[in-house]
């Protein structure tokens, strides 16, 4: 089945590091995604990694994936009030990777 | 470069209402998503045309909800007659379609509210 999963919150000081973490179901996925929405916008795509790849850095962002527990998660680095919005991890199932299937989004909240 | 243009951006009406949406994608995309998205959660796929062809309407609820994409560029949406559970926002995307790197581009969404 299509699933992808992500806690609903997470709040984070100004300067230091966020993690936010993903599940996703399918073993056979070719993409994985992070896409961010900032209020009252669209979705924008922050960064993608490809399956057969374990990690891809840009920037301040950080993604890892672990196929073996299909576990993705998105580090972005000195966070800035900037940084606060919804983050959704996404995927693609084989043989579709024109189709994405979204988690429900994690809110990254900044504490001054 | 021209984004993603949606209209209207704010629609309330009663249940049983109809309310159509109207999207006009980035110049070139052959490929066109209708997504919707409930408070709360993350965007749910309805619709998915290539160029004026349907690619995946498998979770579109068919027996009020339709759309078309004429001459393969801008597309509408229709929910006819409207339930309090169509309260959501109503994203249309798009993506070049051809040489996928998995980037969609969104508009800013068509927000409905279902009294």
């Amino acid at each position: 089945g299509e699933d992808v999963e992500q806690s609903l919150f997470l709040s984070v000081r100004e300067g230091d590091s966020s993690v936010i973490n993903c599940t996703y179901t399918d073993s056979s996925s070719t993409y994985l995604y992070w896409y961010k929405q900032e209020p009252g916008a669209g979705l924008q795509l922050l960064t993608y990694i490809f399956s057969n790849m374990d990690m891809k850095q840009d920037q301040r962002l950080t993604v890892l994936l672990n196929k073996k527990d299909k576990h993705l998660s998105l580090r972005i680095a000195d966070t800035q009030t900037g940084d606060s919005a919804i983050y959704f991890c996404a995927e693609s199932p084989m043989n579709r990777d024109d189709k994405i299937i979204f988690g429900k989004g994690t809110r990254l909240h900044i504490l001054p | 470069e021209a984004g993603v243009a949606q209209s209207p951006r704010y629609k309330i009406i009663e249940k049983r209402q109809s309310v159509a949406f109207w999207c006009n994608p980035i110049s070139g995309h052959a490929t066109l998503y209708w997504y919707q998205q409930i408070l709360g959660q993350g965007p749910k796929l309805l619709i998915q045309f290539q160029n004026n062809g349907v690619v995946d309407d498998s979770q579109l609820p068919k027996d009020r909800f339709s759309a078309e994409r004429l001459k393969g560029v801008d597309s509408t949406l229709k929910i006819q007659p409207a339930k309090l559970e169509d309260s959501a926002v109503y994203l249309c995307a798009s993506s070049h379609g051809t040489t996928y790197t998995g980037e969609l581009f969104f508009g800013e969404g068509s927000r409905l509210t279902v009294l």
